[in-house]
């Protein structure tokens, strides 16, 4: 079982240069997530998808950009790298349930800007 | 404006000692997930809290919720060394958008 795969897993970014961060779930979930982690402060939403074809903005979403094409595929994009965009970041999804919506993590990727 | 804090954030207990993670957070819901991350891992689903009075134990951990004093517990009994770890809670608001807490790192010492 897959579950939810992100790609890469690493990365060194010079500040300016751009890439893409890919999710793939394999759970046919409708909901989709990209978080950031910073120590000492948790998870950070940055952009959310409901489903194929939206997305929305989360907590911290300046500086990023996202993409839905497919249900099963959740982009993150940055244009312009900068160093505070250093972190760890996590792809998550989830199942519309009224009832649990329990979320499932990708193994994450750890990118550094210099 | 949306609060989750966790407490402590730092906690190193010795083997076989219970303690107690706490979870505020400001306003109402009804659902709440533990979490568990290992130090440069992904995050492991704990427990699923859906309703008020919710009680959930899985070996050493049990977890409860308390809608109307907004908080959570994660109780720990006769830590071991295996639980040490960082602890989230995430609290669903809105129907599928998670806020997390700071996190608990825990250290269980022999």
């Amino acid at each position: 079982n897959a579950g939810v795969t992100q790609t890469p897993k690493f990365r060194v970014l010079k500040t300016g240069q751009s890439m893409t961060l890919l999710c793939a779930q394999d759970m046919n979930h409708e909901y989709m997530y990209w978080y950031r982690q910073d120590p000492g402060m948790g998870l950070r939403l940055i952009h959310y998808s409901v489903g194929e074809g939206t997305t929305a903005k989360g907590e911290v979403p300046d500086g990023y950009n996202v993409s839905r094409l497919k249900k099963q595929n959740f982009l993150l994009g940055l244009e312009s790298a900068a160093p505070s965009q250093t972190s760890v970041y996590f792809c998550a999804s989830s199942r519309w349930d009224r009832w649990n919506t329990e979320a499932f993590f990708g193994q994450g990727t750890r990118l550094t800007v210099v | 404006e949306l609060k989750v804090e966790q407490n402590p954030l730092f906690l190193s207990m010795q083997e076989g000692k219970n303690y107690t993670i706490y979870c505020n957070y400001s306003t109402t819901s009804d659902r709440l997930y533990w979490y568990r991350q290992d130090p440069g891992k992904s995050l492991e689903s704990l427990f699923v809290l859906l309703s008020n009075g919710a009680v959930k134990q899985e070996g050493r951990l049990m977890a409860s919720l308390d809608t109307k004093a907004r908080l959570s517990t994660l109780h720990i009994t006769a830590a071991v060394h295996d639980l040490s770890a960082t602890y989230f809670c995430a609290v669903d608001y809105t129907g599928n958008q998670f806020y997390f807490g700071t996190g608990t790192s825990l250290t269980v010492i022999p």
